[in-house]
């Protein structure tokens, strides 16, 4: 069955950077997009954007360009996104999602907390 | 495009049919999912396309609407559906609506 098995919680500084992971299970890596889409109690959900896993083509959502960089390793099936120069704007629970259009696989989630 | 869900919380009995309304910022062709959110779960994917039921999830819960304005419609609320509900467009890009708690009176 299809799986997305995000890394676990992360604990940052302010001005520092993260790096999350999304490993795919259960299907072929590079037949699907990969999404990534924040949510916070305030600003509810938020799409960040995108990366091509056959080609490693990316969009990103305007307000997060600059934030965040898509990544992908197709040898071990996982996506990866990093979160550069952390505000405490930033404490979130990321997801991955699979799907290019509705999202019907998505990661557990990673809870990202920036405090210093 | 911007998505308003309506309302924001909502309070219904077992048994009860429940109505949440979705309005897009411009008209986005039926490209409309809903999603159940349960405490600190993943939203889960129950309607696509506006008003296809996806796999898995049961018949109670349907979608309808057009153009703007579209329905996500529970025929017979049960407890298991306490959670927090969001629409989602994906006519242009993506964006998500600021969700319905929907909760037991």
């Amino acid at each position: 069955q299809v799986q997305l098995q995000q890394s676990g919680a992360e604990l940052a500084k302010p001005g520092s950077s993260v790096k999350i992971s999304c490993k795919a299970s259960g299907y072929t890596f590079t037949s699907y997009d990969i999404s990534w889409i924040k949510q916070t109690t305030g600003q509810g959900l938020e799409y960040i954007g995108y990366i091509n896993t056959g080609s490693g083509g990316t969009y990103y959502n305007e307000k997060f360009k600059g934030k965040a960089t898509l990544t992908v390793d197709k040898s071990s099936s996982t996506a990866f996104m990093q979160l550069s120069s952390l505000t405490p704007e930033d404490t979130a629970v990321y997801y991955c999602a699979r799907d290019g259009g509705w999202f019907a696989y998505w990661g557990q989630g990673t809870l990202v907390t920036v405090s210093s | 495009i911007q998505m308003t869900q309506s309302p924001s919380l909502l309070s219904a009995s077992v048994g009860d049919r429940v109505t949440l309304s979705c309005k897009a910022g411009q008209n986005i062709n039926n490209y409309l999912a809903w999603y159940q959110q349960k405490l600190g779960e993943a939203p889960k994917l129950l309607i696509y396309n506006a008003n296809s039921l996806q796999t898995g999830i049961p018949s109670r819960f349907s979608g309808s609407g057009s153009g703007t304005d579209y329905t996500l419609t529970i025929s017979s609320l049960q407890p298991e559906d306490v959670a927090t509900y969001f629409c989602q467009q994906y006519n242009s890009w993506w964006t998500f609506g600021g969700g319905t708690k929907l909760e037991l009176k």
